[in-house]
């Protein structure tokens, strides 16, 4: 089945340490995206990717980095720089260039410090 | 300004009602709409696209009034299951692959 596929689903982060959240992505979408959810608050946008070795900063992009190097993959590294990681990550994709194509998202990452 | 706005509710409405969010964009360039439902603790799922003439899937109608800038979502004869929150999202004619989310609009249907 084609889709989206988020790992761990669940991760804890200690203090001064970096995580990675990986997304793969079968669908062939050129374009990924990474958003940020708080409880109770709408999605805010972290970083997305038009084509492959590509990426542009979304809203908060401090204390994340990404990488796209290939184009079915687009993980996300939590930095130490970011003091307050606790949050839902959702990653999503969509087509390129295509008007009226919506984003599918895979299912989260739960990320909670130590 | 937000790009998009929505209600955040709650919206309480009894089972078999009809009930209907509003949806309000800023930016005249938007070019696609949707409409996303979100369970508690997981992930959007597209709910339907929102189309110029206005379209329908089952129990739920959507329409798009580009001159006040806003989208519309009906829901008929509510579900139990249709509790959610409904996410309004929109993108530009210029960067089709830049989203723009709505905080959501909370539905609770009673029994």
């Amino acid at each position: 089945d084609g889709g989206i596929t988020q790992s761990p689903k669940y991760l804890f982060r200690k203090e001064g340490q970096n995580v990675t959240l990986s997304c793969e992505q079968n669908l062939n979408h050129d374009a990924m995206y990474w958003y940020r959810q708080d409880p109770g608050q709408g999605l805010r946008l972290i970083y997305y990717s038009q084509i492959v070795n590509d990426f542009q900063k979304g809203d908060i992009a401090e204390g994340y980095s990404v990488s796209r190097e290939k184009k079915e993959s687009f993980p996300l590294t939590v930095t130490s720089a970011q003091k307050n990681p606790t949050a839902f990550y959702l990653c999503a994709s969509s087509g390129f260039e295509v008007s009226n194509q919506p984003q599918h998202f895979g299912d989260g990452t739960r990320l909670s410090i130590l | 300004r937000k790009e998009v706005e929505q209600d955040p509710g709650p919206f309480n409405v009894p089972e078999g009602a009809t009930v209907a969010f509003n949806c309000t964009y800023s930016n005249s360039a938007s070019q696609s709409f949707f409409w996303y439902r979100q369970d508690c603790r997981k992930e959007p799922k597209l709910l339907m696209s929102v189309y110029s003439s206005g379209n329908e899937d089952g129990r739920f109608t959507a329409q798009l009034n580009r001159a006040s800038q806003y989208i519309s979502l009906l829901i008929r004869d509510s579900k139990l299951s249709d509790s959610a929150t409904y996410l309004c999202v929109v993108n530009s004619r210029y960067n089709f692959n830049k989203f723009y989310f709505g905080s959501g609009t909370k539905l609770n249907v009673k029994p």
